[in-house]
């Protein structure tokens, strides 16, 4: 069975601060692991992905996650919040099921971006 | 601009109405797939469509058919509407149903409450 975990429902940032959203995920096989960004009132927006090509993956907006098999993570970073950066993020995994390629959605991850 | 609409973006549905959400896709994906959101749960899938004419079961599909007739719509119907249906549904698309790396797009969603 594969499943990913988000810890921390809601995370608190200063702008200009670090931001780290963590994901660790259990796969029988190597997964591939995506993360998505959900803006209010709109729908999910991939971030960056990792298809085993390289372990450190750069995204959009000045994110990236790097893959650790020993530590089944692929956390996300970013140096510096921005305001823009306020949204909720969502780590996912995917592996064939049946007919299709199954997504596993994490619960995800509200980020506050304090002024 | 190339994308995913839903439609409607909001609905209030009295229970045991029947009700269609619509998707539409411009992009020549073969790959739709139905999500409900709920708050803590993640997203959930519903039903999925590998190509136009073939749909499947997701996790949640109990209480929701679709169809697949052509390549762009992918319309999502409750035939008698629940209370317990009452979240908000995305729409997404891949390119390639057999690719475990494609991007899935989203659509905006519609936020459907059933009273």
């Amino acid at each position: 069975a594969q499943s990913v975990t988000q810890l921390g429902s809601h995370v608190s940032v200063s702008e200009g601060a670090l931001v780290l959203l963590r994901c660790n995920y259990s796969s029988s096989v190597p997964p591939y692991l995506f993360w998505y960004v959900q803006y209010p009132n709109q729908g999910l927006q991939l971030l960056l992905k990792y298809t085993s090509a390289a372990t450190l993956v750069k995204g959009i907006n000045g994110f990236e996650a790097e893959f650790k098999k020993s530590e089944t993570s692929f956390h996300l970073t970013k140096p510096s919040a921005h305001m823009s950066d306020a949204a909720e993020y969502f780590c996912a995994v995917t592996l064939p099921s049946g007919g299709y390629q199954k997504v596993t959605f994490g619960i995800g991850t509200k980020l506050q971006v304090i002024p | 601009i190339a994308g995913i609409t839903q439609a409607p973006t909001s609905q209030i549905l009295a229970a045991g109405r029947r009700m269609t959400l619509r998707c539409t896709q411009d992009m020549r994906h073969n790959a739709m797939y139905w999500y409900r959101q709920d708050l803590g749960l993640g997203l959930r899938l519903i039903h999925y469509s590998n190509t136009a004419g073939t749909t499947g079961k997701g996790e949640v599909p109990d209480g929701y058919s679709v169809s697949r007739a052509n390549t762009d719509d992918f319309p999502l119907t409750l035939a008698s509407a629940v209370p317990s249906q009452t979240s908000v549904y995305f729409c997404a698309s891949k390119m390639a149903s057999g690719s475990l790396t494609d991007t899935q797009y989203f659509g905006p969603g519609t936020r459907l409450t059933v009273l």
